[in-house]
């Protein structure tokens, strides 16, 4: 199994662009969430998915959207970009919900100049 | 919010001492877990421990949880150098919302 894979790695963008964050997983997992992580912060939720079509705000959603058509993805759209979106973004995934050994993906490293 | 908050912030000791952090949450709980994060990496799940227990050991690791105090800690026997890492704690809070909230994580260094 390939576990959870994001892509991109990295990624630079310019005020107002907008961009797609991929993130997929082979595990049949139920449950998929994006976190953003910044210094000093921890994790914050942004967006989870308790399955195939549906999905609900997290702590830190604005800015942010989401769908889930299949259970393998869980993309994150930045609508507008801006420069308070610098930060690495998490995709995990879990069997069920949080009480769930959740499982994490490499990260992207987004930049919002 | 924060849900967690890890105590200490950093913490250096010598290789083959104990490491000892601690979390420290705010409202009821169903479980908590500890993760660790390696420099530019994403997180990797140690250790869930339920509110109706008070200790769980895995390989190196004991967790405890006083839920009267509202804590936890994670103590990490005879550290490695492949131990330094980033540790956080994460709480599944018992209040109808499951959502899992991270703390800010201590960052622990290995000196070889």
């Amino acid at each position: 199994n390939a576990g959870v894979t994001q892509t991109p790695k990295f990624q630079v963008l310019k005020t107002g662009q907008s961009m797609t964050l991929q993130c997929a997983q082979d595990m049949n997992h139920e449950y998929m969430s994006w976190y953003r992580q910044d210094p000093g912060m921890g994790l914050r939720l942004i967006h989870y998915s308790v399955g195939a079509g549906i999905t609900d705000q997290g702590e830190v959603p604005n800015g942010y959207n989401v769908s889930r058509s299949t259970t393998e993805d869980f993309p994150l759209r930045l609508l507008s970009a801006a420069p308070s979106q610098t930060s690495v973004y998490f995709c995990a995934s879990s069997y069920k919900q949080e009480a769930y050994e959740q499982y994490f993906g490499p990260g992207t490293r987004l930049t919002v100049t | 919010s924060q849900q967690g908050e890890e105590d200490p912030q950093a913490l250096s000791i010598q290789e083959g001492e104990n490491a000892t952090m601690n979390c420290s949450y705010k409202t009821s709980i169903n479980n908590l877990q500890w993760y660790r994060q390696n420099s530019g990496r994403g997180l990797v799940h140690l250790i869930l421990i339920r509110s109706n227990e008070r200790e769980k050991h895995s390989g190196r690791l004991r967790v405890t949880l006083d839920t009267s105090k509202k804590s936890s800690s994670l103590l990490i026997t005879a550290s490695r150098a492949a131990d330094t890492a980033s540790y956080f704690c994460a709480t599944d809070a018992d209040f109808g919302n499951e959502k899992l909230t991270f703390g800010t994580g201590t960052r622990l260094t290995i000196i070889p």
